[in-house]
C-alpha cells in the first residue's frame, strides 16, 4: 500500500547519471514533510542513502544527490558504477495517515 | 556503535500471535530526539511502515494494521517489542527495526539485519 510512486527500474551503463523520481502528494511531500532514500542491496537491509531531501551521512559517495520540489522527489546518481545495483525506496510522512510511507521502490541496473 | 538486531519466530501458523524482539545497543531508548520503528517486507516486494515507539512512550501505527498491532519497550533492557495478532499468509515477509531520528523530518538510520517470518500450517 505504497503511496509514494517510483518507476518500477531504471538502468545505465557505467559512468552515466541515472534519476529516480518519488511521486507523492498533498499529504506528504507536497505538506512540506521531508524526503530520504534507501538503498538495498540484494539480500541485506536497507541503507540510509540521503536524509533531509538531499544531505548525504557520512560516508555515502557524493555521487548520489537528492532534491525534493512540490509532491516529487528525486534520486540522482552519477557515474554510476557497478556496485551501484540495488533497489532504492524513498520514504516521507503522510499526514492523512498519521504514519511514515515508502516509495514503491526502483531496482536500478547496471548494463 | 549504534545497533539493533531482531529476534522471534521463524514460522508461525494462522491466527497465531507473532512476537518479535528488537534489542538495540549505542543509544538509550529514553533518548528524545530518537524512537524505533519496525518495517517489513514481504519476499520480492516493498517496504512497509509497520509501528513506532517514542521515548515518551507515545506510539503510532499503520492505519491498515493498527487493530492488529501492539508496540511497546522496555528502557531498562533496551528492548521494543511487537505483537501482530491473527496472522496470515499474506504476513510472511522479513520484519525488520530500526532507529527512528525524529528531527524536523523522521527518518531510520540504522537498521537491523532483520528476521524472516514465515506464516504457514
Amino acid at each position: 500500500q505504497s503511496v509514494l510512486t517510483q518507476p518500477p527500474s531504471v538502468s545505465g551503463a557505467p559512468g552515466q547519471r541515472v534519476t529516480i523520481s518519488c511521486t507523492g502528494s498533498s499529504s506528504n511531500i507536497g505538506a512540506g514533510y521531508d524526503v530520504h532514500w534507501y538503498q538495498q542491496l540484494p539480500g541485506t537491509a536497507p541503507k540510509l542513502l540521503i536524509y533531509g531531501n538531499s544531505n548525504r551521512p557520512s560516508g555515502v559517495p557524493d555521487r548520489f544527490s537528492g532534491s525534493k520540489s512540490g509532491t516529487s522527489a528525486s534520486l540522482a546518481i552519477s557515474g554510476l558504477q557497478a556496485e551501484d545495483e540495488a533497489d532504492y525506496y524513498c520514504q516521507s510522512y503522510d499526514s492523512s495517515l498519521s504514519g511514515y510511507v515508502f516509495g514503491t521502490g526502483t531496482k536500478v541496473t547496471v548494463l | 556503535q549504534v545497533t539493533l538486531k531482531e529476534s522471534g519466530p521463524v514460522l508461525v501458523k494462522p491466527t497465531e500471535t507473532l512476537t518479535l524482539t528488537c534489542t538495540v545497543s549505542g543509544f538509550s531508548l529514553s533518548n528524545a530526539r530518537m524512537g524505533v520503528s519496525w518495517i517489513r517486507q514481504p519476499p520480492g516486494k516493498a517496504l512497509e511502515w509497520l509501528a513506532h515507539i517514542f521515548s515518551n512512550d507515545e506510539k503510532s501505527y499503520s492505519t491498515s494494521l493498527k487493530s492488529r498491532l501492539t508496540i511497546s519497550k522496555d528502557t531498562s533492557k533496551s528492548q521494543v517489542v511487537l505483537t501482530m495478532t491473527n496472522m496470515d499468509p499474506v504476513d510472511t515477509a522479513t520484519y525488520y527495526c530500526a532507529r527512528t531520528l525524529v528531527v524536523a523530518g523522521d527518518w531510520f538510520d540504522p537498521w537491523g539485519q532483520g528476521t524472516l517470518v514465515t506464516v504457514s500450517s
